[in-house]
């Protein structure tokens, strides 16, 4: 069965910096797609990024970028020069077309806090 | 462009009370849905999808149902809640052409009293 962990609960960094978020992820699959989303205090969610398994580049969109290790299964998200605004819960998510259809399974999240 | 629209935002329900939560995706004909639910600081939990008109999956039991009675309309609803159906609950959609990526509605809280 899909799983995905975020270990880190809660992270804050001071404004301009760089931060990693971390998630392993569980499956059966050999094909997959994993994504991050971000929700805001207000509890609206957007997307911010994808990596699909078959890719080996690390994808990149705007100062987020991905980390991802296929044979650890950890497809970590960076973000770089934080700005406040960057405050928010980040989750992990992965969906596997195969085996899952159409079920997206997400981790627990991790708040990140900017400080100026 | 494609909106999403949920509603209500907010509701206060009693125990044993019936419930009907509602999105709608205007600009996209033929989407994937989906519906999520969340407790208060807790990950996201998938309920429902949705491929086609007339066909719900469920993905897990949680005493809800839900309904695709129109290409862009999708309905959560029970006939009785309990005091642990309390919290966000989410409809996305996405585009169901190999763009997996999930676009939100802002939420409909839930507090069941």
């Amino acid at each position: 069965a899909q799983k995905v962990t975020q270990t880190q609960t809660s992270i804050s960094v001071m404004e301009k910096t760089t931060v990693t978020m971390d998630c392993v992820y569980e499956t059966q699959d050999s094909s997959y797609f994993l994504f991050w989303y971000k929700q805001t205090a207000s509890g609206e969610i957007v997307f911010l990024i994808r990596q699909d398994s078959y890719k080996k580049e690390n994808a990149t969109v705007g100062h987020y970028s991905l980390n991802f290790q296929k044979p650890k299964s950890s497809i970590g998200l960076i973000i770089t020069a934080t700005q406040i605004e960057d405050s928010a819960v980040y989750f992990c998510a992965m969906r596997e077309p195969g085996t899952g259809g159409y079920k997206v399974v997400f981790g627990s999240g991790t708040r990140l806090l900017v400080s100026p | 462009a494609q909106t999403i629209h949920q509603w209500p935002v907010a509701e206060i329900k009693a125990v044993g009370s019936p419930l009907s939560l509602g999105c709608t995706i205007k600009g996209k004909s033929s989407p994937n849905l989906y519906w999520y639910w969340q407790a208060t600081g807790g990950t996201l939990q998938q309920l429902f999808y949705s491929i086609t008109v007339g066909q719900v999956e469920s993905v897990v039991q949680l005493n809800l149902s839900a309904s695709r009675p129109k290409d862009d309309q999708f309905i959560l609803s029970t006939e009785k809640l309990l005091l642990s159906h309390s919290g966000f609950y989410l409809c996305a959609w996405s585009t169901g052409t190999g763009d997996e990526r999930l676009f939100f509605g802002h939420g409909t809280k839930l507090s069941v009293l």
